[in-house]
């Protein structure tokens, strides 16, 4: 396994614009969590999943942001119509949570930066 | 809400000097309880956990203690090396699970 993916990297875009980042978990993992990160910051809660279904969304989250994990697998976090205070790091990890299971350690991905000019 | 208080950084240590961060929590119920750890370009990973009261986490020659009477997990570590420095996250998870809460990271740099 490759660990958690996240694409792209790094994305420049112009404010007003719509931006989409995919993550793709650790196959085995059933929960997929999204977070964003500033500087100097922790992560910062925005949305997880349990399979397909959204469990909770961070009440912060603008109405702007909509995340999807269509089959279970992998997940997409779309930002409309972006503003500079969207520039951040944006994090997503994985986990298996199951009847059993210990603590909830999650896996991150390397994160996908974005800059909104 | 659950919340993490860390210590305040930057830390800055000459190498084999005793390392503590301070965390502190606030939750509800009998969280598990994490430290994470960002060495420099690379993503956060998991250093060491505990999930109940008076168990203490270790890896890596680090540990924390869960001492539920203080509502802290304080990482320490006994003779840090260069490769040590890194960005260091004190993080919670419910009792549900679901989320996990982080503090805002400690940055150590050890010094030859």
């Amino acid at each position: 396994d490759t660990g958690v993916s996240q694409n792209p990297r790094h994305k420049i875009t112009k404010r007003g614009q719509n931006v989409t980042f995919r993550c793709d978990p650790i196959s085995e993992h059933n929960r997929l969590y999204w977070y964003r990160q500033t500087l100097g910051q922790g992560p910062e809660f925005l949305t997880y999943f349990q399979n397909e279904a959204q469990l909770e969304k961070s009440r912060l989250l603008s109405d702007r942001f909509s995340a999807e994990r269509p089959k279970g697998s992998f997940s997409t976090l779309e930002i409309q119509r972006t503003e500079q205070g969207d520039s951040a790091m944006y994090l997503c990890a994985s986990s298996y949570r199951g009847a059993s299971s210990g603590a909830n350690v999650l896996t991150f991905g390397a994160g996908s930066r974005l800059t909104v000019l | 809400g659950d919340s993490v208080t860390q210590m305040e950084g930057p830390v800055t240590l000459s190498e084999e000097a005793f390392l503590t961060i301070n965390c502190t929590y606030t939750a509800t119920g009998y969280p598990s309880l994490f430290w994470y750890v960002q060495y420099p370009g690379e993503g956060l990973q998991l250093l060491l956990k505990a999930t109940k009261a008076d168990d203490k986490g270790s890896n890596k020659g680090f540990e924390a203690t869960y001492r539920k009477e203080t509502t802290s997990f304080h990482l320490e570590k006994g003779s840090v090396q260069v490769s040590d420095s890194a960005v260091y996250f004190c993080a919670l998870s419910g009792t549900n699970a679901g989320k996990s809460t982080f503090g805002d990271g400690t940055t150590l740099t050890v010094k030859p």
